[in-house]
Protein backbone atom coordinates (compact mmCIF):
# COMPACT_ATOMS: atom_id res chain seq x y z
CA UNK A 1 0.00 0.00 0.00
CA UNK A 2 1.17 3.22 -0.67
CA UNK A 3 1.42 5.50 2.42
CA UNK A 4 3.06 7.77 4.92
CA UNK A 5 3.19 7.47 8.53
CA UNK A 6 4.20 10.49 10.25
CA UNK A 7 5.60 9.47 14.00
CA UNK A 8 7.94 11.18 17.08
CA UNK A 9 5.28 14.25 17.88
CA UNK A 10 4.35 14.81 22.11
CA UNK A 11 4.25 17.60 24.10
CA UNK A 12 7.84 19.36 24.49
CA UNK A 13 8.79 22.41 26.88
CA UNK A 14 9.64 25.39 24.88
CA UNK A 15 13.41 25.46 24.15
CA UNK A 16 13.21 21.62 23.71
CA UNK A 17 13.90 19.33 20.56
CA UNK A 18 11.95 16.72 19.18
CA UNK A 19 12.52 14.76 16.27
CA UNK A 20 9.39 13.82 13.74
CA UNK A 21 9.88 10.60 11.70
CA UNK A 22 8.02 9.60 8.29
CA UNK A 23 8.29 6.35 7.41
CA UNK A 24 7.03 5.86 3.56
CA UNK A 25 6.54 2.55 1.47
CA UNK A 26 5.04 1.54 -1.65
CA UNK A 27 6.65 3.44 -4.06
CA UNK A 28 10.28 4.30 -5.06
CA UNK A 29 10.95 6.65 -2.60
CA UNK A 30 14.10 8.25 -3.23
CA UNK A 31 12.59 9.74 -6.62
CA UNK A 32 10.56 11.93 -4.38
CA UNK A 33 11.08 15.66 -3.26
CA UNK A 34 9.42 15.34 0.31
CA UNK A 35 7.86 17.81 2.49
CA UNK A 36 7.11 18.91 6.08
CA UNK A 37 3.61 20.75 6.59
CA UNK A 38 1.90 22.19 9.74
CA UNK A 39 -1.12 22.77 10.70
CA UNK A 40 -1.54 24.62 13.99
CA UNK A 41 -5.10 23.74 15.39
CA UNK A 42 -8.03 25.86 14.21
CA UNK A 43 -5.43 27.20 11.52
CA UNK A 44 -4.57 26.71 7.97
CA UNK A 45 -1.98 25.23 6.40
CA UNK A 46 1.77 26.03 6.64
CA UNK A 47 4.64 24.93 4.15
CA UNK A 48 7.98 24.41 6.91
CA UNK A 49 10.37 22.64 4.68
CA UNK A 50 11.02 20.22 1.45
CA UNK A 51 14.45 18.32 0.58
CA UNK A 52 14.75 16.76 -2.73
CA UNK A 53 15.19 12.79 -3.74
CA UNK A 54 19.11 12.48 -2.90
CA UNK A 55 19.11 14.73 -0.17
CA UNK A 56 21.48 17.28 -1.32
CA UNK A 57 18.57 20.26 -1.62
CA UNK A 58 16.88 21.80 1.37
CA UNK A 59 14.78 24.83 1.43
CA UNK A 60 13.16 26.09 5.17
CA UNK A 61 10.05 28.68 5.77
CA UNK A 62 11.22 31.65 7.36
CA UNK A 63 10.18 30.73 10.90
CA UNK A 64 12.16 27.69 11.63
CA UNK A 65 15.17 28.42 9.62
CA UNK A 66 17.79 27.80 11.95
CA UNK A 67 16.27 25.84 14.10
CA UNK A 68 14.55 22.46 12.17
CA UNK A 69 16.56 20.13 9.74
CA UNK A 70 14.92 18.18 7.43
CA UNK A 71 16.78 14.77 6.31
CA UNK A 72 15.84 11.75 4.98
CA UNK A 73 17.56 8.02 4.75
CA UNK A 74 16.31 6.38 1.22
CA UNK A 75 17.85 3.25 2.70
CA UNK A 76 15.08 3.07 5.36
CA UNK A 77 12.38 5.08 3.15
CA UNK A 78 12.10 7.62 5.81
CA UNK A 79 11.72 11.44 6.37
CA UNK A 80 12.81 13.24 9.24
CA UNK A 81 12.55 16.61 10.76
CA UNK A 82 14.37 17.50 13.71
CA UNK A 83 13.01 20.29 15.51
CA UNK A 84 15.36 22.42 18.15
CA UNK A 85 14.54 25.43 20.23
CA UNK A 86 10.62 24.83 20.10
CA UNK A 87 8.49 27.55 21.14
CA UNK A 88 4.28 27.91 22.10
CA UNK A 89 4.05 28.95 17.86
CA UNK A 90 5.37 25.60 16.65
CA UNK A 91 2.15 23.90 18.34
CA UNK A 92 0.46 22.04 15.49
CA UNK A 93 -0.11 18.83 13.36
CA UNK A 94 2.82 17.83 11.05
CA UNK A 95 1.98 16.49 7.81
CA UNK A 96 4.75 15.09 5.70
CA UNK A 97 3.81 15.16 2.14
CA UNK A 98 5.09 13.50 -1.26
CA UNK A 99 5.51 16.01 -4.31
CA UNK A 100 4.53 14.74 -7.75
CA UNK A 101 6.41 17.71 -9.15
CA UNK A 102 10.03 16.44 -10.23
CA UNK A 103 11.13 19.83 -9.56
CA UNK A 104 9.34 20.12 -5.90
CA UNK A 105 6.47 22.68 -6.93
CA UNK A 106 4.44 21.67 -4.04
CA UNK A 107 1.75 19.45 -5.78
CA UNK A 108 1.31 16.91 -2.56
CA UNK A 109 -0.14 13.96 -3.78
CA UNK A 110 0.36 11.46 -1.02
CA UNK A 111 0.02 12.89 2.64
CA UNK A 112 0.31 11.17 5.67
CA UNK A 113 -2.28 11.74 8.71
CA UNK A 114 0.17 13.76 10.85
CA UNK A 115 1.64 13.73 14.20
CA UNK A 116 0.37 16.37 17.11
CA UNK A 117 3.48 18.67 18.54
CA UNK A 118 2.49 20.69 21.38
CA UNK A 119 4.87 23.03 22.94
CA UNK A 120 3.80 24.28 26.71
CA UNK A 121 5.35 24.41 29.77
CA UNK B 1 8.73 35.15 0.61
CA UNK B 2 5.11 36.30 -1.17
CA UNK B 3 1.45 35.45 -0.42
CA UNK B 4 -1.38 33.98 -1.69
CA UNK B 5 -4.35 35.15 -0.65
CA UNK B 6 -8.24 33.46 -0.54
CA UNK B 7 -11.95 34.67 0.09
CA UNK B 8 -12.21 33.16 4.14
CA UNK B 9 -15.84 31.75 2.66
CA UNK B 10 -17.68 31.05 0.06
CA UNK B 11 -21.10 29.34 -0.58
CA UNK B 12 -22.77 27.86 -3.43
CA UNK B 13 -26.15 25.82 -3.71
CA UNK B 14 -26.22 22.16 -4.27
CA UNK B 15 -25.89 21.47 -7.71
CA UNK B 16 -24.97 25.00 -8.83
CA UNK B 17 -21.26 26.09 -10.37
CA UNK B 18 -18.92 28.14 -7.53
CA UNK B 19 -15.40 29.93 -8.47
CA UNK B 20 -12.54 29.32 -5.57
CA UNK B 21 -10.10 32.37 -6.14
CA UNK B 22 -6.26 32.63 -4.58
CA UNK B 23 -4.68 35.75 -5.57
CA UNK B 24 -0.50 36.56 -5.23
CA UNK B 25 2.47 37.64 -7.51
CA UNK B 26 4.00 33.98 -7.70
CA UNK B 27 1.14 32.90 -9.90
CA UNK B 28 2.33 35.11 -12.75
CA UNK B 29 5.25 32.61 -12.94
CA UNK B 30 3.80 29.38 -11.43
CA UNK B 31 0.25 27.38 -11.35
CA UNK B 32 -1.18 26.59 -7.72
CA UNK B 33 -1.96 23.75 -6.32
CA UNK B 34 -5.22 22.99 -5.01
CA UNK B 35 -6.17 21.36 -1.98
CA UNK B 36 -9.26 19.52 -0.44
CA UNK B 37 -9.54 19.42 3.65
CA UNK B 38 -12.44 18.05 5.52
CA UNK B 39 -12.43 18.17 9.23
CA UNK B 40 -9.93 15.74 11.13
CA UNK B 41 -8.68 15.42 8.11
CA UNK B 42 -5.46 15.42 5.89
CA UNK B 43 -5.71 17.35 2.53
CA UNK B 44 -5.94 16.49 -0.36
CA UNK B 45 -5.15 17.23 -4.14
CA UNK B 46 -7.84 18.33 -6.10
CA UNK B 47 -6.35 20.42 -8.98
CA UNK B 48 -2.28 21.15 -9.67
CA UNK B 49 -0.63 22.89 -12.61
CA UNK B 50 -2.20 24.08 -15.55
CA UNK B 51 -5.39 22.06 -14.99
CA UNK B 52 -4.94 18.24 -14.29
CA UNK B 53 -6.50 15.88 -11.56
CA UNK B 54 -5.09 13.69 -9.81
CA UNK B 55 -6.77 9.96 -10.38
CA UNK B 56 -10.00 9.65 -8.80
CA UNK B 57 -10.73 13.19 -8.25
CA UNK B 58 -13.93 13.97 -9.88
CA UNK B 59 -13.81 15.32 -13.07
CA UNK B 60 -16.42 18.52 -11.54
CA UNK B 61 -12.95 20.39 -10.60
CA UNK B 62 -11.13 22.38 -12.49
CA UNK B 63 -8.77 24.94 -12.44
CA UNK B 64 -7.91 27.95 -14.36
CA UNK B 65 -5.35 31.25 -14.32
CA UNK B 66 -5.01 34.57 -15.71
CA UNK B 67 -2.00 37.33 -14.55
CA UNK B 68 -1.50 37.00 -10.54
CA UNK B 69 -5.39 34.99 -9.84
CA UNK B 70 -5.11 31.01 -9.99
CA UNK B 71 -9.15 29.77 -9.43
CA UNK B 72 -11.12 26.61 -8.36
CA UNK B 73 -14.32 25.56 -10.31
CA UNK B 74 -16.30 23.25 -8.85
CA UNK B 75 -18.97 22.59 -11.40
CA UNK B 76 -22.24 20.96 -9.96
CA UNK B 77 -21.40 21.09 -5.92
CA UNK B 78 -21.98 17.87 -4.26
CA UNK B 79 -22.79 17.97 -0.69
CA UNK B 80 -19.39 15.89 0.27
CA UNK B 81 -17.84 18.67 -1.96
CA UNK B 82 -18.09 20.96 1.42
CA UNK B 83 -14.82 21.65 3.22
CA UNK B 84 -11.65 23.97 3.39
CA UNK B 85 -10.04 24.35 0.38
CA UNK B 86 -6.26 25.73 -0.17
CA UNK B 87 -4.19 26.84 -2.53
CA UNK B 88 -0.24 26.99 -2.84
CA UNK B 89 2.65 27.46 -5.42
CA UNK B 90 6.08 28.32 -5.25
CA UNK B 91 7.02 31.97 -3.73
CA UNK B 92 8.68 34.04 -6.25
CA UNK B 93 12.34 33.73 -5.19
CA UNK B 94 11.31 29.99 -5.59
CA UNK B 95 13.23 28.65 -2.79
CA UNK B 96 10.04 28.81 -0.37
CA UNK B 97 6.23 27.28 -0.84
CA UNK B 98 3.75 29.09 0.41
CA UNK B 99 -0.12 28.47 0.95
CA UNK B 100 -2.97 30.55 1.06
CA UNK B 101 -4.90 31.13 4.30
CA UNK B 102 -8.00 28.78 2.70
CA UNK B 103 -11.69 29.28 2.00
CA UNK B 104 -14.38 27.50 3.91
CA UNK B 105 -16.87 26.38 1.00
CA UNK B 106 -20.36 25.13 2.51
CA UNK B 107 -23.03 23.78 0.31
CA UNK B 108 -26.51 24.89 0.69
Amino acid sequence: EVQLVESGGGLVQPGGSLRLSCAASGFTFRRYWMHWVRQAPGKGLVWVSRINGDGSSTNYADSVRGRFTISRDNAKNTLYLQMNSLRAEDTAVYYCARDLDSSGSGYFDLWGRGTLVTVSS
Amino acid sequence: SSELTQDPAVSVALGQTVRITCQGDSLRNYYAGWFQQKPGQAPVLVIYGKNDRPSGIPDRFSGSSSGNTASLTITGAQAEDEADYYCNSRDTSDTHLVFGGGTKLTVL
